[in-house]
């Protein structure tokens, strides 16, 4: 069974700070998603990478896949308070499931 | 769309008691899965439908728990007895042919 590994599992940081957040993988990902999940809501997906050494950008948030695809990376530049959340990687076990890792929960502080 | 509707937002009840978790997906996505969330073991994969036929149960924990999707607008999760062990925020989510997924907000369970 892949196993999908988060880290940190915590992150502190304060506003305007820049970070980064990992999930790696035992085994070559098929592809790989990551969702931010709010408090006292669902995850919501942030993006999909499927290519070996992709590169995403969604505004202030870079993914990348690495190139053996068994690693990926978020990086958030200039942290904001509404950046806070639980920051899962998921991945396509097999059908259509998924499963995640445990998180990465971040706080930036105003 | 008003995305996918999970009901009720919140369910206290006491052991033995039976629990049923209501889901409508997104209008036109073919797959529905269901998932537990507890800080101890994370999101964890339960059940998963694909046109409303189950794929995948090897999640579900024991035969107290069954899921059924009647149609391609509904899904309960329902757990009878219920334990104690069993309060965590259950989530739905359903996509449309390998696409990525649109959880609800969750129910929060609580079995006292």
């Amino acid at each position: 069974t892949q196993l999908l590994e988060q880290s940190p599992q915590f992150l502190s940081i304060q506003e305007g700070e820049n970070l980064t957040v990992y999930c790696n993988s035992s085994s070559v990902f098929s592809s790989l998603q990551w969702y931010r999940q709010e408090p006292g809501e669902g995850p919501v997906l942030l993006v999909t990478v499927v290519t070996g050494g992709e590169v995403k950008k969604l505004k202030r948030l870079t993914f990348q896949f690495g190139d053996a695809r068994k690693d990926s990376s978020l990086h958030i530049t200039a942290a904001q308070p509404g950046d806070t959340g639980l920051y899962l990687c998921a991945e396509r076990f097999g059908g259509d499931d998924m499963r995640f890792g445990a998180g990465t929960r971040l706080t930036v502080k105003p | 769309d008003a995305g996918v509707i999970q009901s009720p937002r919140h369910e206290v009840t006491e052991m033995g008691q039976e629990v049923t978790l209501r889901c409508k997906p997104i209008s036109g996505h073919n797959s529905l899965f269901w998932y537990r969330q507890t800080m101890m073991r994370g999101l964890e994969l339960l059940i998963y439908f694909n046109n409303n036929v189950p794929i995948d149960d090897s999640g579900m924990p024991e035969d107290r728990f069954s899921a059924k999707m009647p149609n391609a607008s509904f899904s309960t999760l329902k757990i009878q007895p219920s334990e104690p062990r069993d309060s965590a925020v259950y989530f739905c989510a359903s996509s449309f042919s390998g696409g990525g997924y649109t959880f609800g907000s969750g129910t929060r369970l609580t079995v006292v």
